[in-house]
């Protein structure tokens, strides 16, 4: 299994809904990744979860909350979104932690809409 | 602040010609990848260069990089229409999982 999985695909939520993005691997990778891709920009990074702790915020705002329950779940929650938050949001996993990470594994994205 | 920049952004070409996408970055890095991204979807890992002079080839697609140069070349041979998308470079100077991308090349092949 070398696959990064990743619900659900589509989102559309208002600014005052809470919804949750899903990614899930098998691999035995022991960091996960949440990045967030405007259209036509490239990806950039939010969170690095390394061996199932928070290790890097790239200084995302609080309505963004990462969660990681166990080494193959990765969470982000979301909460009074904005309309510019609209975005495609893109997990990824490396085999070793933050120090060593080797290549990304990246999911097929969640594209959110918020309204 | 580690920057990375792609030129050319667009790239419009016939069938069967060459062409190189250049990813030039700021600081020092012995790390550096490609991925292909067609429109709405993921990344797709293309190849992963890991020291300097390291030159890997895909079908139609040839990677090098220069660490000294800072330079990473994403050569297109015979180009056909299924290799339209948008090429991105990635760097990870320090081997953390923490990607910095340049700003893509969108390829468009035409018949």
């Amino acid at each position: 299994d070398t696959e990064v999985t990743q619900t659900p695909k589509h989102l559309v939520m208002g600014m005052t809904n809470k919804k949750s993005l899903k990614c899930e691997q098998h691999m035995g990778h022991r960091a996960m990744y949440w990045y967030k891709q405007k259209a036509k920009k490239p990806p950039e990074l939010m969170f690095v979860y390394s061996y199932e702790k928070l290790s890097i915020n790239e200084s995302v705002p609080s309505r963004f909350s990462p969660e990681c329950p166990n080494s193959s779940l990765l969470n982000l929650h979301l909460h009074a979104l904005q309309p510019e938050d609209s975005a495609l949001y893109l997990c990824a996993s490396s085999l070793k932690g933050l120090s060593g990470a080797g290549e990304l594994f990246f999911g097929e994205g969640s594209r959110l809409t918020v309204l | 602040e580690l920057k990375v920049e792609q030129n050319p952004l667009f790239l419009s070409m016939q069938e069967e010609k060459n062409y190189t996408i250049y990813c030039n970055y700021s600081t020092t890095s012995d790390r550096l990848y490609w991925y292909r991204q067609d429109p709405g979807k993921s990344l797709e890992s293309l190849f992963v260069l890991l020291s300097n002079g390291a030159v890997k080839q895909e079908g139609r697609l040839m990677a090098s990089l220069d660490t000294k140069a800072r330079l990473s070349t994403l050569h297109i041979t015979a180009a056909v229409h299924d290799l339209s998308a948008t090429y991105f470079c990635a760097v990870d100077t320090g081997n953390t999982g923490k990607l910095i991308f340049g700003q893509g090349t969108t390829l468009q092949v035409k018949p």
